[in-house]
Protein backbone atom coordinates (compact mmCIF):
# COMPACT_ATOMS: atom_id res chain seq x y z
CA UNK A 1 0.00 0.00 0.00
CA UNK A 2 0.98 3.61 -0.18
CA UNK A 3 3.59 4.79 2.55
CA UNK A 4 4.29 8.41 3.82
CA UNK A 5 7.40 8.44 5.81
CA UNK A 6 8.14 11.64 8.17
CA UNK A 7 11.33 12.52 9.73
CA UNK A 8 12.19 12.98 12.57
CA UNK A 9 10.19 11.24 14.67
CA UNK A 10 11.41 13.07 17.96
CA UNK A 11 13.23 15.86 18.13
CA UNK A 12 14.27 18.48 21.58
CA UNK A 13 14.81 22.10 20.97
CA UNK A 14 15.80 25.12 23.02
CA UNK A 15 13.10 27.58 22.75
CA UNK A 16 13.75 29.92 19.98
CA UNK A 17 15.07 27.70 18.03
CA UNK A 18 13.44 26.47 14.69
CA UNK A 19 12.62 22.92 13.63
CA UNK A 20 11.99 21.43 10.15
CA UNK A 21 9.98 18.41 9.83
CA UNK A 22 9.41 16.30 6.61
CA UNK A 23 6.95 14.31 4.66
CA UNK A 24 7.81 12.26 2.05
CA UNK A 25 5.47 10.07 -0.20
CA UNK A 26 7.83 7.54 -1.05
CA UNK A 27 5.34 5.22 -3.41
CA UNK A 28 2.94 7.65 -5.21
CA UNK A 29 2.57 11.32 -6.12
CA UNK A 30 0.55 13.43 -3.72
CA UNK A 31 -0.34 16.65 -4.99
CA UNK A 32 -1.64 17.45 -1.83
CA UNK A 33 -0.47 16.85 1.63
CA UNK A 34 -1.86 17.87 5.29
CA UNK A 35 -0.18 18.64 8.20
CA UNK A 36 -2.14 17.87 11.64
CA UNK A 37 -0.99 18.47 15.42
CA UNK A 38 -2.24 16.33 18.04
CA UNK A 39 -2.18 17.41 21.55
CA UNK A 40 -2.23 14.69 24.74
CA UNK A 41 -5.85 13.28 24.45
CA UNK A 42 -7.29 15.71 22.18
CA UNK A 43 -7.80 14.99 18.76
CA UNK A 44 -5.83 15.75 15.37
CA UNK A 45 -6.10 19.07 14.63
CA UNK A 46 -5.82 20.16 10.86
CA UNK A 47 -3.17 23.20 10.90
CA UNK A 48 -2.84 23.62 7.09
CA UNK A 49 -3.06 21.93 3.65
CA UNK A 50 0.13 22.14 1.20
CA UNK A 51 -0.29 21.75 -2.08
CA UNK A 52 2.32 21.62 -4.52
CA UNK A 53 3.72 24.34 -6.17
CA UNK A 54 1.45 26.92 -4.68
CA UNK A 55 1.12 28.25 -1.19
CA UNK A 56 -0.46 26.15 1.76
CA UNK A 57 -4.35 26.84 3.00
CA UNK A 58 -3.79 27.67 7.03
CA UNK A 59 -6.62 26.69 9.32
CA UNK A 60 -8.25 29.42 10.81
CA UNK A 61 -6.05 30.35 14.20
CA UNK A 62 -2.65 28.96 12.65
CA UNK A 63 0.06 31.14 12.45
CA UNK A 64 1.07 31.18 8.83
CA UNK A 65 4.43 32.98 9.80
CA UNK A 66 5.21 30.52 12.76
CA UNK A 67 4.62 27.22 10.75
CA UNK A 68 6.14 27.39 7.18
CA UNK A 69 4.92 25.03 4.79
CA UNK A 70 6.66 24.29 1.44
CA UNK A 71 5.47 21.66 -0.54
CA UNK A 72 8.15 21.66 -3.94
CA UNK A 73 7.83 18.69 -5.11
CA UNK A 74 4.87 16.12 -5.30
CA UNK A 75 6.73 13.71 -2.91
CA UNK A 76 8.08 16.19 -0.79
CA UNK A 77 5.99 18.61 2.40
CA UNK A 78 7.95 20.20 4.89
CA UNK A 79 7.05 21.87 7.75
CA UNK A 80 9.27 24.59 10.10
CA UNK A 81 7.91 25.86 13.12
CA UNK A 82 10.10 28.79 13.48
CA UNK A 83 11.05 30.33 16.67
CA UNK A 84 9.56 27.64 18.90
CA UNK A 85 8.60 27.74 22.39
CA UNK A 86 7.33 25.33 24.82
CA UNK A 87 3.74 25.65 24.20
CA UNK A 88 4.20 24.47 20.81
CA UNK A 89 5.48 20.94 22.17
CA UNK A 90 3.28 18.49 20.53
CA UNK A 91 2.99 15.17 18.33
CA UNK A 92 2.79 16.98 14.70
CA UNK A 93 1.57 14.42 11.42
CA UNK A 94 1.52 14.63 8.16
CA UNK A 95 -0.98 12.66 5.71
CA UNK A 96 -1.09 12.55 1.86
CA UNK A 97 -3.72 11.70 -0.31
CA UNK A 98 -3.61 8.69 -2.84
CA UNK A 99 -4.63 10.42 -6.47
CA UNK A 100 -5.81 7.54 -8.78
CA UNK A 101 -6.05 8.03 -12.33
CA UNK A 102 -7.97 11.08 -14.25
CA UNK A 103 -8.12 12.96 -10.84
CA UNK A 104 -10.77 10.80 -8.46
CA UNK A 105 -8.89 9.73 -5.47
CA UNK A 106 -10.50 7.21 -3.09
CA UNK A 107 -10.09 9.29 -0.05
CA UNK A 108 -7.80 7.10 1.93
CA UNK A 109 -5.53 9.23 3.87
CA UNK A 110 -2.24 8.16 4.19
CA UNK A 111 -0.29 9.00 7.48
CA UNK A 112 3.23 9.37 8.66
CA UNK A 113 4.54 7.99 11.44
CA UNK A 114 4.37 11.66 13.30
CA UNK A 115 6.81 13.58 14.83
CA UNK A 116 7.29 14.77 18.63
CA UNK A 117 8.58 17.99 19.29
CA UNK A 118 9.77 18.58 22.52
CA UNK A 119 10.37 22.60 22.99
CA UNK A 120 12.77 23.36 26.14
CA UNK B 1 -21.25 23.35 17.13
CA UNK B 2 -17.74 21.15 16.35
CA UNK B 3 -17.92 20.23 12.45
CA UNK B 4 -17.55 16.25 13.39
CA UNK B 5 -18.70 15.56 17.06
CA UNK B 6 -18.08 11.56 18.49
CA UNK B 7 -18.54 11.02 22.50
CA UNK B 8 -14.98 10.69 23.76
CA UNK B 9 -15.70 7.59 25.49
CA UNK B 10 -14.11 5.67 27.07
CA UNK B 11 -16.16 2.81 26.76
CA UNK B 12 -15.18 -0.15 28.67
CA UNK B 13 -17.14 -3.17 27.17
CA UNK B 14 -16.00 -7.28 27.70
CA UNK B 15 -14.27 -9.36 25.57
CA UNK B 16 -17.11 -10.57 22.86
CA UNK B 17 -19.41 -7.91 23.02
CA UNK B 18 -20.91 -5.42 20.74
CA UNK B 19 -20.35 -2.15 20.74
CA UNK B 20 -21.33 0.93 18.90
CA UNK B 21 -20.01 4.76 18.11
CA UNK B 22 -21.95 7.54 16.64
CA UNK B 23 -20.47 10.61 14.74
CA UNK B 24 -22.28 13.40 13.78
CA UNK B 25 -21.37 16.22 11.59
CA UNK B 26 -22.77 19.41 10.57
CA UNK B 27 -21.97 20.34 7.30
CA UNK B 28 -24.60 18.90 4.94
CA UNK B 29 -22.35 19.17 1.87
CA UNK B 30 -19.60 16.54 3.49
CA UNK B 31 -19.11 14.03 0.64
CA UNK B 32 -17.05 11.21 2.28
CA UNK B 33 -16.92 9.80 5.57
CA UNK B 34 -14.03 7.22 7.35
CA UNK B 35 -13.22 5.32 10.46
CA UNK B 36 -10.22 5.36 11.59
CA UNK B 37 -7.98 3.35 14.39
CA UNK B 38 -5.59 5.29 16.28
CA UNK B 39 -3.57 3.27 18.71
CA UNK B 40 -2.20 5.16 21.53
CA UNK B 41 1.10 7.42 20.38
CA UNK B 42 0.72 6.42 16.75
CA UNK B 43 -0.26 7.05 13.40
CA UNK B 44 -4.40 6.92 12.61
CA UNK B 45 -5.03 4.39 10.23
CA UNK B 46 -7.94 3.87 7.98
CA UNK B 47 -10.36 1.05 9.25
CA UNK B 48 -12.71 1.27 6.64
CA UNK B 49 -14.38 4.21 4.13
CA UNK B 50 -18.74 4.59 4.86
CA UNK B 51 -20.67 4.05 1.90
CA UNK B 52 -24.20 5.14 1.81
CA UNK B 53 -25.65 1.66 1.74
CA UNK B 54 -23.94 1.06 4.39
CA UNK B 55 -20.99 -1.79 4.49
CA UNK B 56 -19.67 -4.64 6.64
CA UNK B 57 -15.84 -6.14 6.61
CA UNK B 58 -16.32 -8.96 9.08
CA UNK B 59 -16.91 -7.79 12.45
CA UNK B 60 -17.14 -4.13 11.73
CA UNK B 61 -20.02 -2.83 10.03
CA UNK B 62 -20.54 1.06 9.14
CA UNK B 63 -23.74 3.02 8.43
CA UNK B 64 -24.45 6.74 7.24
CA UNK B 65 -27.70 8.15 7.22
CA UNK B 66 -27.42 11.37 5.69
CA UNK B 67 -30.81 12.65 6.69
CA UNK B 68 -29.80 12.69 10.18
CA UNK B 69 -26.18 13.59 10.04
CA UNK B 70 -24.41 10.75 11.26
CA UNK B 71 -22.31 7.77 10.93
CA UNK B 72 -22.25 4.93 12.66
CA UNK B 73 -19.69 2.21 14.00
CA UNK B 74 -20.51 -1.41 15.12
CA UNK B 75 -18.36 -4.03 15.90
CA UNK B 76 -19.47 -7.15 16.83
CA UNK B 77 -17.52 -9.80 19.06
CA UNK B 78 -15.16 -7.51 20.44
CA UNK B 79 -11.52 -8.38 20.85
CA UNK B 80 -8.90 -7.39 22.95
CA UNK B 81 -6.48 -6.05 20.19
CA UNK B 82 -9.41 -3.75 19.17
CA UNK B 83 -8.53 -1.16 22.07
CA UNK B 84 -8.18 1.59 20.53
CA UNK B 85 -9.25 4.93 19.64
CA UNK B 86 -11.99 5.29 17.05
CA UNK B 87 -11.66 8.37 14.95
CA UNK B 88 -14.70 9.75 12.77
CA UNK B 89 -13.21 11.67 9.46
CA UNK B 90 -15.30 13.87 7.49
CA UNK B 91 -14.36 15.40 3.76
CA UNK B 92 -15.91 18.12 3.08
CA UNK B 93 -15.26 21.16 0.36
CA UNK B 94 -13.16 23.74 1.95
CA UNK B 95 -13.05 27.21 1.43
CA UNK B 96 -11.20 27.95 -1.61
CA UNK B 97 -12.59 24.91 -3.71
CA UNK B 98 -9.93 22.41 -1.78
CA UNK B 99 -10.82 18.88 -0.36
CA UNK B 100 -10.71 19.58 3.99
CA UNK B 101 -10.69 16.56 6.42
CA UNK B 102 -11.92 16.86 9.47
CA UNK B 103 -11.72 14.19 12.48
CA UNK B 104 -13.85 13.90 15.06
CA UNK B 105 -12.33 14.19 18.74
CA UNK B 106 -12.45 9.91 18.83
CA UNK B 107 -14.14 7.50 21.00
CA UNK B 108 -12.17 5.36 23.27
CA UNK B 109 -12.68 1.76 23.26
CA UNK B 110 -11.14 -0.42 26.17
CA UNK B 111 -12.19 -4.11 25.72
CA UNK B 112 -11.62 -6.14 28.55
CA UNK B 113 -11.12 -10.13 29.44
Amino acid sequence: GAVVSQHPSWVICKSGTSVKIECRSLDFQATTMFWYRQFPKQSLMLMATSNEGSKATYEQGVEKDKFLINHASLTLSTLTVTSAHPEDSSFYICSARHGLAGGYNTGELFFGEGSRLTVL
Amino acid sequence: RKEVEQDPGPFNVPEGATVAFNCTYSNSASQSFFWYRQDCRKEPKLLMSVYSSGNEDGRFTAQLNRASQYISLLIRDSKLSDSATYLCVVNMLGSGGYQKVTFGIGTKLQVIP
